[in-house]
């Protein structure tokens, strides 16, 4: 299973671009990278998930390079209600448990 | 649609206390899991579920013990709980298939043990 390393936290004021890279050098053919949000007292969820180039969705963009050691993770524009941990994953393609493998994470804080 | 529900949100033990977590979903999923996240880490599997009737360690299993009777339910036991075991307690579950499945979270339980 491929390590992941992120900043362990970000500070940005409100209405900025936040970008949150994550290595994953020792990525497999087939693996996935995934990311989780997690507000405080609550449990995490899925904000984005990505194999390669560019993807984007109502919460986030998603950025790999052609070599997937690395992605980016970028929130536009973030607000107060942004302040989370953001955990970045990398899932293997496969049937069965597929159990997945959080870090600590990247505590991002949105000032104002 | 409640989703994943956990019972009790909080709760206060004493050292060698026993007590069981619940876990129920609405989804149909296939798979559920539990895991324990401690203070500034992230979060660790505990056990986990592929179908109803079973269950399978995962990185941090000594000390609990889980059951999966029903499909919709996967409960957590502590038979005698320890200090080392506070901690908040999520569970969460997924559909069955490949990496496109996402698990599912549950709000978490709170446990503090005395």
């Amino acid at each position: 299973l491929a390590k992941t390393t992120q900043p362990i936290s970000m500070d940005s004021y409100e209405g900025q671009e936040v970008n949150i890279t994550c290595s994953h050098n020792n990525i497999a053919t087939n693996d996935y990278i995934t990311w989780y949000q997690q507000f405080p007292s609550q449990g995490p969820r899925f904000i984005i998930q990505g194999y390669k180039t560019k993807v984007t969705n109502e919460v986030a963009s998603l950025f790999i390079p052609a070599d997937r050691k690395s992605s980016t993770l970028s929130l536009p524009r973030v607000s107060l209600s942004d302040t989370a941990v953001y955990y970045c994953l990398v899932v293997a393609d496969q049937t069965g448990a597929n159990n997945l493998f959080f870090g600590t994470g990247t505590r991002l804080t949105v000032i104002p | 649609n409640a989703g994943v529900t956990q019972t009790p949100k909080f709760r206060v033990l004493k050292t060698g206390q026993s007590m069981t977590l619940l876990c129920a979903q609405d989804m149909n999923h296939e798979y559920m899991y539990w895991y324990r996240q401690d203070p500034g880490m992230g979060l660790r599997l505990i056990h986990y579920s592929v179908g109803e009737g079973t269950t399978a360690k995962g990185e941090v299993p000594d000390g609990y013990n889980v059951s999966r009777l029903k499909k919709q339910n996967f409960l957590l036991g502590l038979e005698s709980a320890a200090p080392s075991q506070t901690s908040v307690y999520f569970c969460a579950s997924r559909r069955s298939g490949g990496v496109k499945e996402t698990q599912y979270f549950g709000p978490g339980t709170r446990l503090l043990v005395l």
